[in-house]
């Protein structure tokens, strides 16, 4: 089975600190992403990374960045914590298939998830 | 983006069979459809998917209507464990974000 692996579960973290939410999946796969998840807006894609030494921003960008050094691992970082970003994390990689079996065989996989709160 | 829409939330006895609806009207003919579920403090996970038939795995069935412009997904017996949100998901062939609407919160009543 497919694992994706997130560092903490539980995070307590104090307003302008420096965070690092790391990530580690054990199948090879090419694409990583990070969400966060609060009530009523649903998952929201912060970044995402479709190659070691990539990374792309998603929806919700601003006061994150990200860093993926090795495949395996993909580690979002919170330069300075906000009470803002008091929120659920996740994690997930899946495959880079040929465009022709994106829809196919693009399904990701999740971590169980980092609840950070920023006090 | 083609949007999915679900009921917000709903209810199933334990061991009876749930239909969780999806409407998705603007699907295109290159739309694969997934479903995800996200139990309490877990990321979601993948539960099935397809493109036109109907599709059963171990975990659920979906049965696709003909002109794809919705979908249910099916379990066959519910069991207190599918206690969960159901997120209903359409995945191009273009780009692997994925879009994940609020879903449908199932609960199990024992």
């Amino acid at each position: 089975d497919v694992k994706v692996t997130q560092s903490s579960r539980y995070l307590v973290k104090r307003t302008g600190e420096k965070v690092f939410l790391e990530c580690v999946q054990d199948m090879d796969h090419e694409n990583m992403f990070w969400y966060r998840q609060d009530p009523g807006l649903g998952l929201r894609l912060i970044y995402f990374s479709y190659d070691v030494k990539m990374k792309e921003k998603g929806d919700i960008p601003e006061g994150y960045s990200v860093s993926r050094e090795k495949k395996e691992r993909f580690s979002l970082i919170l330069e300075s914590a906000s009470t803002n970003q008091t929120s659920m994390y996740l994690c997930a990689s899946s495959l880079s298939p040929p465009s022709w079996l994106a829809g196919e065989k693009n399904i990701q996989y999740f971590g169980a998830g980092t609840r950070l709160s920023v006090l | 983006d083609a949007k999915t829409t679900q009921p917000n939330s709903m209810e199933s006895n334990e061991e009876e069979p749930v239909h969780l609806p999806c409407n998705h009207s603007t699907i295109s003919g290159t739309d694969y459809i997934h479903w995800y579920r996200q139990l309490p403090s877990q990321g979601p996970e993948y539960v099935i998917h397809g493109l036109t038939s109907n599709v059963n795995n171990r975990m659920a069935s979906l049965a696709i209507a003909e002109d794809r412009k919705s979908s249910t997904l099916i379990l066959h017996r519910a069991t207190l464990r599918d206690a969960a949100v159901y997120y209903c998901i359409l995945r191009t062939t273009s780009y692997d974000k994925v879009i994940f609407g609020p879903g449908t919160s199932l609960s199990v009543i024992p």
